[in-house]
């Protein structure tokens, strides 16, 4: 069972350079999320999908795209990355239905991607 | 708006100690609760959750955590830790709006159990 898969693992990124996180999911999920993790401020959600074609910001969309062409892929592009873009990121899903999101399923992350910006 | 207090930022306790981490969240109505764990190296997963009934949850290797309404509270037990509970630990809960998009996180309990 594969759940969900992040690449790449580990990433270096010069400022102003730009560059795609991939994240699949294989369990038919169609509630997707990007969250950012840094010490002691916990996970924070970059943006969300409730399903194909249709993507919101979360707390913290600034710097970030996603786009949601199929159920099982959510990628997260920085467009032109900054020191402060330095994070772990984590991709997470979870059953929903379309617009209905289920509070009670919990998320399944991936592995997570470290991202250095110097 | 919600939010999610974890006061214990770093534990440490000896094998076979009794653990104990604070949650406390704020939200005016019907709350989900969730405590994830993520173990170095690796992706967060759920440990346990509430939803409504029994305020006493048990969860995964041990855990458990009991919902005090009055506290607005969450906290987590485990009688007796092992070395392998090494790991850091999110509280989480999310408001009954319907959305997994207003799941919010504490900061996370750093637990390191010494042998």
């Amino acid at each position: 069972n594969a759940g969900v898969t992040q690449t790449p693992k580990f990433q270096v990124l010069k400022t102003g350079q730009s560059m795609t996180l991939q994240c699949a999911q294989d369990m038919n999920h169609e509630y997707m999320s990007w969250y950012r993790q840094d010490p002691g401020m916990g996970l924070r959600l970059i943006h969300y999908s409730v399903g194909a074609g249709i993507t919101d910001q979360g707390e913290v969309p600034n710097g970030y795209n996603v786009s949601r062409s199929t159920t099982e892929d959510f990628p997260l592009r920085l467009l032109s990355a900054a020191p402060s873009q330095t994070s772990v990121y984590f991709c997470a899903s979870s059953y929903s239905s379309r617009g209905h999101a289920l509070i009670n399923s919990p998320l399944h992350f991936g592995n997570g991607t470290r991202l250095t910006v110097t | 708006a919600q939010s999610v207090s974890q006061h214990n930022h770093h534990v440490i306790l000896s094998e076979a100690a009794s653990l104990e981490l604070g949650c406390n969240y704020s939200y005016g109505g019907t709350v989900n609760l969730f405590w994830y764990v993520q173990y170095p190296g690796q992706h967060l997963q759920l440990l346990l959750k509430y939803f409504s009934g029994d305020p006493l949850v048990k969860g995964i290797k041990g855990f458990e955590a009991e919902f005090i309404k009055s506290k607005f509270s969450f906290n987590l037990r485990k009688p007796s830790v092992q070395w392998s509970d090494t790991a850091e630990y999110f509280c989480a809960v999310n408001g009954n709006t319907g959305t997994a998009s207003k799941l919010t996180f504490g900061t996370g309990t750093r637990l390191q159990v010494t042998l």
